[in-house]
C-alpha cells in the first residue's frame, strides 16, 4: 500500500523558513517523480513543485519560484520541500503526491503551514 | 497560465441520480506528445484528493465504472452515474499539458 506521511508544518512568522519532509513507503520511491501541492484554508488546490525521480530537475510556477525548493534523498525514501521568505498567502496544507507524469497519483495526509506574525 | 473554468459551482443531487460537471480550458489540452494531460479529483469532507480521471477517460485503480470521464482539446466532462453517498464532495479538474499546471476552482457535488 502506498503511504505518504508528510511532516514539519507549523506556526512561522513572515519571512521565515520551513522545511517539509514526506516520507514514502510501499513503493520504489527512486522509480518515480514526486510533487508538492497545496491547497489554502477553504481554497482550492495549486501545484507547488515537482521533481524527477533522480533529483535531477525541479520544476516550480511563477508563484514561488526562487522561494521554494523541492529536494529528496532516494536512500531515505525521503522528500523535502524547503520554503523560504514565507508570506502569509504561503498559508496551506501542503500535500506529498506521486507524481506520474501527467497526474498526482497519490496523496499523503497534508501537513498545515500557517504564516502569521 | 492556463485557466479551467468548472461548471456548475455547486452540483444538488438526489442518490441515484446521473451528475455532470464540465471543465473548459483557455487553451487547447492537447500536448505536442499526442497525449491530454487532463484528470478529475475529487476531495470528500475532510480528506486528501483523489485521484479518478487521468488523461481525459481512464479510470483509476479502484474507480467505480459509474465515472465517466470525456472531452477533447479544450472541453471536458465528468459524468457520475447513480450518485452514491461516498460521491460527495468537490470534483476538481486539472491540466499537466501546460506549464504551470493548473486546477479548477472546483464544483460542490452535493445533496437537494
Amino acid at each position: 500500500e502506498v503511504q505518504l506521511v508528510e511532516t514539519g508544518g507549523g506556526l512561522v512568522q513572515p519571512g521565515r523558513s520551513l522545511k517539509l519532509s514526506c516520507v514514502a513507503s510501499g513503493f520504489t520511491f527512486n522509480n518515480y517523480w514526486m510533487s508538492w501541492t497545496r491547497q489554502a484554508p477553504g481554497k482550492g488546490l495549486e501545484w507547488v513543485a515537482s521533481i524527477t525521480n533522480s533529483g535531477g530537475s525541479t520544476y516550480y510556477p511563477d508563484s514561488v519560484k526562487g522561494r521554494f525548493t523541492i529536494s529528496r534523498d532516494n536512500a531515505q525514501n525521503t522528500l523535502y520541500l524547503q520554503m523560504n521568505s514565507l508570506r502569509s498567502e504561503d498559508t496551506a496544507t501542503y500535500y506529498c503526491t506521486r507524481w506520474s507524469k501527467g497526474w498526482f497519483a497519490y496523496w499523503g495526509q497534508g501537513t498545515l503551514v500557517t504564516v502569521s506574525s | 497560465d492556463v485557466v479551467l473554468t468548472q461548471t456548475p459551482v455547486a452540483q444538488p443531487v438526489t442518490l441515484g441520480d446521473q451528475a455532470s460537471i464540465s471543465c473548459r480550458s483557455s487553451q487547447s489540452l492537447v500536448h505536442s506528445n499526442g497525449n491530454t494531460y487532463l484528470e478529475w479529483y475529487l476531495q470528500k469532507p475532510g480528506q486528501s484528493p483523489q485521484l479518478l480521471i487521468y488523461k481525459v477517460s481512464n479510470r483509476f485503480s479502484g474507480v467505480p465504472d459509474r465515472f465517466i470521464g470525456s472531452g477533447s482539446g479544450s472541453d471536458f466532462t465528468l459524468k457520475i452515474s447513480r450518485v452514491e453517498p461516498e460521491d460527495l464532495g468537490v470534483y476538481y479538474c486539472f491540466q499537466a499539458t501546460h506549464d504551470p499546471y493548473t486546477f479548477g476552482a472546483g464544483t460542490k457535488l452535493e445533496l437537494k
